[in-house]
């Protein structure tokens, strides 16, 4: 069982937006803004796309964006693409004992 | 640009330790944290800790038991040993790269699949 709670899967259609949860505790989402968020298709290594919850590294789509309320983060993706589909991981900083948590995963899949 | 490789073996027997390295090009290995993160089929991503260059570690508690990690700045290469394995070690092992000051992982291996059984 992962630290942080994500939904299983998700579906959206192309064009629409989608929006996948992370819940996690006052201990690390609630407490650090140093949530991120990764991409992964399959057979490939995760991807950075949002880092201290809604900052974009260079290169990544504007379509993503993420925000943050309590101890529950999200990442929203518009403007669907089929090349969106793929696992979405949460992490979180979570202290110095404990240093990081990661999401169970979430499958998105473009209808 | 920062690029990652693991090397090790894909197989290892239940009780005995898994040695995995990662072969560090385009950065210095000084100027960053490395990590070792796993992921077992069909699960999420699990932190197993981090070194850095000046030998300081820190492990996941779940596994701190059995795990060391070490820098070779001669070699550009970072390891990873875990000790007494069991079928629930095997999963894909990634090394990744997080920069001083920076809480997130911004360079990724492409991973390596380690499986323990007899």
């Amino acid at each position: 069982q992962s630290a942080l709670t994500q939904p299983a899967s998700v579906s959206g259609s192309p064009g629409q937006s989608s929006t996948i949860s992370c819940t996690g505790t006052s201990s690390d989402v609630g407490r650090y803004d140093l949530v991120s968020w990764y991409q992964q298709h399959p057979g490939k290594a995760p991807k950075l796309i949002i880092y201290e919850e809604n900052k974009r590294p260079s290169g990544v789509s504007n379509r993503f964006s993420g925000s943050k309320s309590g101890n529950t983060a999200s990442l929203t993706i518009s403007g669907l693409q089929a090349e969106d589909e793929a696992d979405y991981y949460c992490c979180s900083y979570a202290g110095s004992s404990t240093s990081w948590v990661f999401g169970g995963g979430t499958k998105l899949t473009v209808l | 640009q920062v690029q990652l490789q693991e090397s090790g073996p894909g197989l290892v027997k239940p009780s005995e330790t898994l040695s995995l390295t990662c072969t560090v090009s385009g950065a210095s290995i000084s100027n960053y944290y490395w990590t070792w993160i796993r992921q077992s089929a069909g699960k999420g991503l699990e932190w197993i800790g981090r070194g850095y260059s000046s030998g300081s570690t820190k492990y996941n508690p779940s596994l701190k038991s059995r795990v060391t990690m070490s820098v070779d700045t001669s070699k550009n290469q970072f390891s990873l040993r875990l000790t007494s394995v069991t079928a629930a070690d095997t999963a894909v092992y990634y090394c990744a790269a997080r920069r001083q000051g920076a809480y997130y992982f911004d360079y990724w291996g492409q991973g390596t699949l380690v499986t323990v059984s007899s």
